[in-house]
Parts: structure tokens; sequence; C-alpha cells
């Protein structure tokens, strides 16, 4: 079946620094790919999310990058901070069907 | 700023039991999501209603967990009987229906059932 893959599992950053999240998916036509941030015994929340249309979408500290031919797209977070804390999930839209796919979430820890 | 409401937000339960989880989502969305989301992975969707039709139940275990939404506004998800496997966050999520997958999806903030 459809699958997305996401990585790493677990990210640990200092304060200030720089943090990567990578996401596979395997739907050539997939064309939506929303990230969501989920704190602690929160619901999850969108952040960003880009369409198929574009390679790179950006909002404040906050970037999406999309290589449709090479099926991965990445969430980008510059200048983290400790309220950055969180297990984000990628997900992507699934053709033939009216749904999205998770990942399996990634757990980022920024340390002070 | 309108949210998905969900009760209860936490359900204790014994295997073999029923138990019932509600939605409300927010006002004037026509699509409606229950999501499974054991510790540690992603949501995974149950059952997806366009107002108050199935739109896709595939991946719900219809030997014991049926969803209703008759109105086309709040929607109920049952489980009878419960057993250990069920334990997991229980998310809803409802979009304006309008773009299909591509529309947002707003999040309640779950209900987690442990099954004893």
């Amino acid at each position: 079946g459809e699958n997305v893959e996401q990585h790493p599992s677990t990210l640990s950053v200092q304060e200030g620094d720089s943090a990567v999240i990578k996401c596979t998916y395997s739907d050539s036509a997939s064309n939506y790919f929303p990230w969501y941030k989920q704190e602690l015994g929160k619901r999850p929340q969108l952040i960003i999310d880009i369409r198929s249309n574009v390679g790179e979408k950006k909002d404040q500290r906050i970037a999406v990058t999309l290589n449709k031919t090479a099926k991965h797209f990445s969430l980008h977070i510059t200048e983290t901070q400790p309220e950055d804390s969180a297990v984000y999930f990628c997900a992507a839209s699934i053709r033939g069907f009216q749904k999205l796919v998770f990942g399996t979430g990634t757990r980022l820890l920024v340390s002070p | 700023e309108a949210e998905v409401a969900q009760s209860p937000r936490y359900k204790i339960t014994e295997k073999s039991q029923a138990v019932a989880f509600w939605c409300d989502p927010i006002s004037g969305h026509a699509t409606l999501y229950w999501y499974r989301q054991i510790l540690g992975q992603g949501p995974e969707l149950l059952v997806q209603f366009q107002d108050e039709s199935v739109v896709d139940d595939s991946q719900l275990p219809k030997d014991r967990f049926s969803a209703e939404r008759l109105k086309g506004v709040d929607s109920t998800l049952k489980i009878q009987p419960a057993e250990l496997g069920d334990s997991a966050m229980y998310l809803c999520a409802s979009s304006l229906g309008l773009a299909g997958p591509t529309d947002t999806q707003y999040f309640g903030p779950g209900t987690r059932l442990t099954v004893l």
C-alpha cells in the first residue's frame, strides 16, 4: 500500500541550531504535503503545507522543500527554540483516495 | 477560534466491554475523519465521512468498530467488544470538504483509550 517514511525518529539539537526532518512518499500522484506539530498531550496542529506545484515554501523560521522527482520533502526549522520541542508528523495525499497518509513522527528536543 | 471537540478525553475500560467516543467538528465542515494513533506512530485513518456518508472505511475493523454521523454534523465511534490491542489515542479531525485531501484538517484533542 501507499506509505510515507519519516526520518529521523528522534532529533536533539541545541537552541539556535537548525533542525531538518525528511519524508519520502511512494505515490507519484501525491500532490499535497502537510506538516503537523504535536506537543505532549495536545492535538496535532498544522504548521506548514506545500502543494506539488511549488518546490519550496517558507513561513518565518519554518520552511518546507519538495523534490517531486525523488519523491521526498523536508521540514526545516531555523534558530530553534525550546518551545519547538514536540513530535512532528509529515503526511502525503493519496491518489484516488480522499485521504492523507502520515509518517511515523519525529520527536524533536531543543535544549537550552 | 473554533475547534474540534471530543469527549471523553480519557477512557479506561475492561476488555470485552463497549466504548463510545464523540466528536463535534468545526461548524460548517463537511468532512469528518476518525484516526487511531498508537503510541510512537502517526495517525492512521479509520473512517472518513463526507456529510453523513462514509467515504472511506477500508481500515475500520468492522467486526468490532462502527461509526456514524447521522445528521452530517457530530459523530460517534463505537468499539464493541474492546480488545487489549485497541488501546490508543483516537483522534477526530474535520475539514471544509471542498478540495478533498488538500483541505486543511483540524484535529480534536483526542480520546485516550486504555483497555485492561
